[in-house]
């Protein structure tokens, strides 16, 4: 099985500076995915990481360490609309794509 | 517009009884999942398919069976329904099971009593 670990709330300010980390132990590593999921939505995709290093996407980038079994989600200059859960998910060896349980991010004015 | 369709997008059923959740992609994608969603649990993948004809377990399968038929469909089926898969479940697909983007499906709520 799978076991990804990330915080389960964080508060931060507009315009601040948010890191999200995840930790996971696997059965083999096939990629490591960060989704925004809105209150009563479905997840929308955000970024994948399958090497190690860092993803630039706007103001969102994400980091992936292979060998510590550790990412993190970087949200830049945050914005009331980026109040939202915020999912880490591993695919393992055999290709089954498993969800920590997230992290609610409120971002107060 | 492509993507994924799910019904019925909401429905409260009666412990006992059977209940089948389509889901339909447009997509041609090979791969296709079930989770459901359960607050302070997050998504747990119930069952999966790597390409039409194939299905595999997730970690919660018990009480759920699945089909993979062709590749456009994934219907989740409840044999008996009990309480406790009461729930927001979610249908998702990728283009393939090594590749990116998994697009997800708008839920269906369900509530059993």
């Amino acid at each position: 099985g799978q076991n990804i670990d990330q915080p389960t709330e964080m508060t931060a300010t507009e315009g601040a500076i948010v890191q999200i980390n995840c930790t996971y132990q696997t059965s083999g590593f096939n990629g490591l995915f960060w989704y925004q999921q809105h209150a009563g939505e479905a997840p929308t995709f955000l970024s994948y990481n399958v090497l190690d290093g860092l993803e630039e996407k706007g103001r969102f980038s994400s980091f992936l360490s292979r060998s510590k079994g550790y990412s993190y989600l970087l949200l830049k200059e945050l914005q009331m609309k980026d109040s939202a859960s915020y999912l880490c998910a591993v695919r393992d060896g055999d290709y089954k794509l498993s969800f920590g349980a997230g992290t609610t991010v409120t971002v107060r004015a | 517009i492509a993507g994924i369709t799910q019904a019925p997008t909401s429905q409260i059923l009666a412990a006992g009884r059977r209940m089948t959740l389509r889901c339909t992609q447009d997509m041609r994608h090979n791969a296709m999942y079930w989770y459901r969603q359960d607050l302070g649990l997050g998504l747990r993948l119930i069952h999966y398919s790597n390409t039409a004809g194939t299905t595999g377990k997730g970690e919660v399968p018990d009480g759920y069976s699945v089909s993979r038929a062709n590749t456009d469909d994934f219907p989740l089926t409840l044999a008996s329904a009990v309480p406790s898969q009461t729930s927001v479940y979610f249908c998702a697909s990728m283009r393939g099971p090594d590749t990116g983007e998994l697009f997800f499906g708008e839920g269906s709520r369900l509530t059993v009593l």
